[in-house]
């Protein structure tokens, strides 16, 4: 019940288009989901991060989608550019103020020119 | 303002060696997170710790392995007797306040067991 389920592993896309990576949860205590983005050698960067009181949130040309009923969500990434290839994780916590994070597998994501 | 720095980047021990994995919080950051990456994993929580006080271990596993935060100096994740399992990506995280949302990581020590 402490798992989150992420998928795809691997995704390459043609630069512009639209990669969609998601996330599945089961524990309803679950109350604060953010992204991090991690570029090889580097540690994990947070991205953007979402409460389950909005179905959506946008920065820039990432975009959180949430569905609260289904346990679910799901990164956007708008006009995809090579810079964007690294490896992203979704992650839960009880709440925004938590001491730990339980992170999805991680989505390694290739976006060719 | 550096950023959270881990060191060494890479570590080789034999199994049975002891390894030392340090790190320096951002400056003015009191609180530290120690997480583990397998390869083709996510991170896992290990421990979380203040200064001078280890605040919960849950992630940690019950041998082998201690964690430290010093009034002075960086955090110490401690490995004994290492065996090739432990061979991983430990990442440290720091923050100003006690959520994890608001930490930053280190770029991670490479434990590599041979």
């Amino acid at each position: 019940q402490q798992q989150v389920k992420q998928s795809p592993q691997s995704l390459i896309v043609q630069k512009g288009g639209i990669p969609i990576i998601n996330c599945a949860y089961e524990n309803t205590a679950f109350d604060y989901f953010p992204w991090y983005q991690q570029f090889p050698g580097k540690g994990p960067a947070l991205l953007i991060a979402i409460r389950p009181d909005v179905s959506e949130k946008k920065e820039g040309r990432f975009t959180i989608s949430f569905n609260k009923s289904a346990k679910q969500f799901s990164l956007h990434i708008m006009d995809s550019q090579p810079g964007d290839s690294a490896t992203y994780f979704c992650a839960a916590s009880p709440r925004q103020g938590a001491q730990k994070l339980v992170f999805g597998q991680g989505t390694r994501l290739t976006i060719n020119p | 303002n550096a950023g959270v720095m881990q060191n060494p980047r890479h570590l080789v021990r034999r199994r049975g060696q002891e390894a030392r994995l340090r790190c320096s919080p951002m400056k003015g950051h009191s609180h530290v997170y120690w997480y583990r990456q397998l390869p083709e994993e996510g991170l896992k929580f290990m421990v979380y710790l203040q200064k001078e006080n280890i605040i919960d271990e849950s992630g940690m596993p019950k041998e082998r392995f201690s964690a430290e935060f010093p009034k002075e100096g960086p955090s110490i994740l401690r490995i004994q007797q290492v065996v090739r399992g432990d061979s991983a990506a430990y990442f440290c995280a720091s923050s100003p306040r006690g959520g994890i949302a608001e930490a930053f990581f280190g770029q991670g020590t490479r434990l590599t067991v041979v």
